[in-house]
C-alpha cells in the first residue's frame, strides 16, 4: 500500500539552529515528491518538487533533497518566520487513481 | 492575481442540510481537486477533474457530489451532511491535466456538522 510518513511530527529549534526533515515514503513508481508549507488556517503553499533519485533543490534556507526511498528538507539557519507544518506529497505511477498522497506533516517552531 | 477561491471561509449545519462549497480559480489549469484535512491524518482526496466535464472520484468520494461544467469552477456538494463530515476542505488546481504539477491551494472552508 502507498505511504508517506514524516519525522518528527515535532521540532522545536532555536533561531539560527540547522536541522533537518524526513520523508519515507512507500510507492510502486515514484512519479514525483512534493514538498508543501502550511501555515495556520491556510492552505498549503507549493515549496519543490523532485522526480528522481538525487536530485536537489534549494530555495532561500531551505534545501530538499530524495533518496529512492526518502526526501530530506534541510532547514539552515532557520528564522522565526519559518515557523509553520511541512508537508510532504508523492504521486505513485501505479495507482489506480490520479491522486498525491500527503503524510501527516511535520510542525516546525523555530524561536528567537 | 486571486488564484484559488473558496467559499465560504467557515459554515455550521446541522446533520442532514446539503451544501456547496464553491471553488473558482482564474489561472486555466485543467487540473483541480478537493482534498479533505482532519486532525492526524494527512490530506485526502475526495474527487478530481481533469477539464471540464471530466470528474472522477479520490480516497473519500461517500457523500459528496462534483461537477465541472467550466475550467474556472469546480464546486463541492454534500448530499446530507454527516457530523463525519466536520473537517477543513481545500480546493486546489494545478497545469496540465496528470495533476502532477505543483499545485495551487485555495484558503479552505472550515465545516463544522452538529
Amino acid at each position: 500500500e502507498d505511504q508517506v510518513t514524516q519525522s518528527p511530527e515535532a521540532l522545536r529549534l532555536q533561531e539560527g539552529e540547522s536541522s533537518s526533515l524526513n520523508c519515507s515514503y512507500t510507492v510502486s513508481g515514484l512519479r514525483g515528491l512534493f514538498w508543501y508549507r502550511q501555515d495556520p488556517g491556510k492552505g498549503p503553499e507549493f515549496l519543490f518538487t523532485l522526480y528522481s533519485a538525487g536530485e536537489e533543490k534549494e530555495k532561500e534556507r531551505l534545501k530538499a533533497t530524495l533518496t529512492k526511498k526518502e526526501s530530506f528538507l534541510h532547514i539552515t539557519a532557520p528564522k522565526p518566520e519559518d515557523s509553520a507544518t511541512y508537508l510532504c506529497a508523492v504521486r505513485d505511477y501505479g495507482g489506480a487513481t490520479n491522486k498525491l498522497i500527503f503524510g501527516t506533516g511535520t510542525l516546525l517552531a523555530v524561536q528567537p | 492575481n486571486a488564484g484559488v477561491t473558496q467559499t465560504p471561509k467557515f459554515q455550521v449545519l446541522k446533520t442532514g442540510q446539503s451544501m456547496t462549497l464553491q471553488c473558482a480559480q482564474d489561472m486555466n489549469h485543467e487540473y483541480m481537486s478537493w482534498y479533505r484535512q482532519d486532525p492526524g491524518m494527512g490530506l485526502r482526496l475526495i474527487h478530481y477533474s481533469v477539464g471540464a466535464g471530466i470528474t472522477d472520484q479520490g480516497e473519500v468520494p461517500n457523500g459528496y457530489n462534483v461537477s465541472r461544467s467550466t475550467t474556472e469552477d469546480f464546486p463541492l456538494r454534500l448530499l446530507s451532511a454527516a457530523p463525519s463530515q466536520t473537517s477543513v476542505y481545500f480546493c486546489a488546481s494545478s497545469y496540465g491535466r496528470t495533476g502532477n504539477t505543483e499545485a495551487f491551494f485555495g484558503q479552505g472552508t472550515r465545516l463544522t456538522v452538529v
